[in-house]
C-alpha cells in the first residue's frame, strides 16, 4: 500500500525555470492538498482539491498552479521559480475533506531555487 | 482572524518526565482540532483529533489532549517521555471550511 507518493524527493532549480512536483495517492481519496513548510512558519496551504476537476486556492497560492484531472493525481506546477519558493513541499490527501478525516502526507519534496 | 498558536518553538524534557505541548486557537466557534507529529525527513502523521463529544482525547503512542473551550486550548500531554518521542509536533484546526490551519510547530527534545 503506497499511500501518498511524491516525486522527486530533491530538486534544484535556477531562478525562472519551471517544474512540476508530482503527487499520487492510491487510497481513492477525494481531497488532496499541497503545503509548503518553512522554518518557524509551520505548514501553509498552497492549493487544494475536493475532487477531480475541482481546485481552489489556499493561503499562499501565488506562483503555483494545480490541476486535478483524475482522483489519483494532483501535480503542483511552478511556472517561473523564485528563490522565495525554496521550501519543503508536502502533498496530503484525505478520504472526504479535513473536518473529520485525517490527512495522509507524502514524504515531501525539498526544493532549492538559486 | 481564525488562527492556531503554539507556545514554545522548542521544548526539552528529561526521559520519563511529563510532556506538555501547548496549543491555543482563535475562533468564535470551536473548531475541529488535531495534533500531528513529524519525524525527521518524513511527512506528518495524525496523533489524535477532537471533533465532538468527550473533551479528553487519547491518541497513539500514549499521547492525549484535552479540549477546553473556556481557555480556547487543546494542549498535548504524555505522562512519561520516551526517547522515541523526539520529533516536531503540530497543532491544527479546521474552522468549518475545506482547509486545515497549522500552528508553527514545537520541536520536542528528550534528554537522556
Amino acid at each position: 500500500n503506497a499511500g501518498v507518493t511524491q516525486t522527486p524527493k530533491f530538486q534544484v532549480l535556477k531562478t525562472g525555470q519551471s517544474m512540476t512536483l508530482q503527487c499520487a495517492q492510491d487510497m481513492n481519496h477525494e481531497y488532496m492538498s499541497w503545503y509548503r513548510q518553512d522554518p518557524g512558519m509551520g505548514l501553509r496551504l498552497i492549493h487544494y482539491s475536493v475532487g477531480a476537476g475541482i481546485t481552489d486556492q489556499g493561503e499562499v497560492p501565488n506562483g503555483y498552479n494545480v490541476s486535478r484531472s483524475t482522483t489519483e493525481d494532483f501535480p503542483l506546477r511552478l511556472l517561473s521559480a523564485a528563490p522565495s519558493q525554496t521550501s519543503v513541499y508536502f502533498c496530503a490527501s484525505s478520504y472526504s475533506g479535513v473536518d473529520n478525516s485525517p490527512l495522509h502526507f507524502g514524504n515531501g519534496t525539498r526544493l532549492t531555487v538559486t | 482572524a481564525q488562527s492556531v498558536t503554539q507556545l514554545g518553538s522548542h521544548v526539552s524534557v528529561s526521559e520519563g518526565a511529563l510532556v506538555l505541548l501547548r496549543c491555543n486557537y482563535s475562533s468564535s466557534v470551536p473548531p475541529y482540532l488535531f495534533w500531528y507529529v513529524q519525524y525527521p525527513n518524513q511527512g506528518l502523521q495524525l496523533l489524535l483529533k477532537y471533533t465532538t463529544g468527550a473533551t479528553l482525547v487519547k491518541g497513539i503512542n500514549g499521547f492525549e489532549a484535552e479540549f477546553k473551550k473556556s481557555e480556547t486550548s487543546f494542549h498535548l500531554t504524555k505522562p512519561s517521555a520516551h526517547m522515541s518521542d523526539a520529533a516536531e509536533y503540530f497543532c491544527a484546526a479546521n474552522f468549518g471550511n475545506e482547509k486545515l490551519t497549522f500552528g508553527t510547530g514545537t520541536r520536542l527534545t528528550i534528554i537522556p
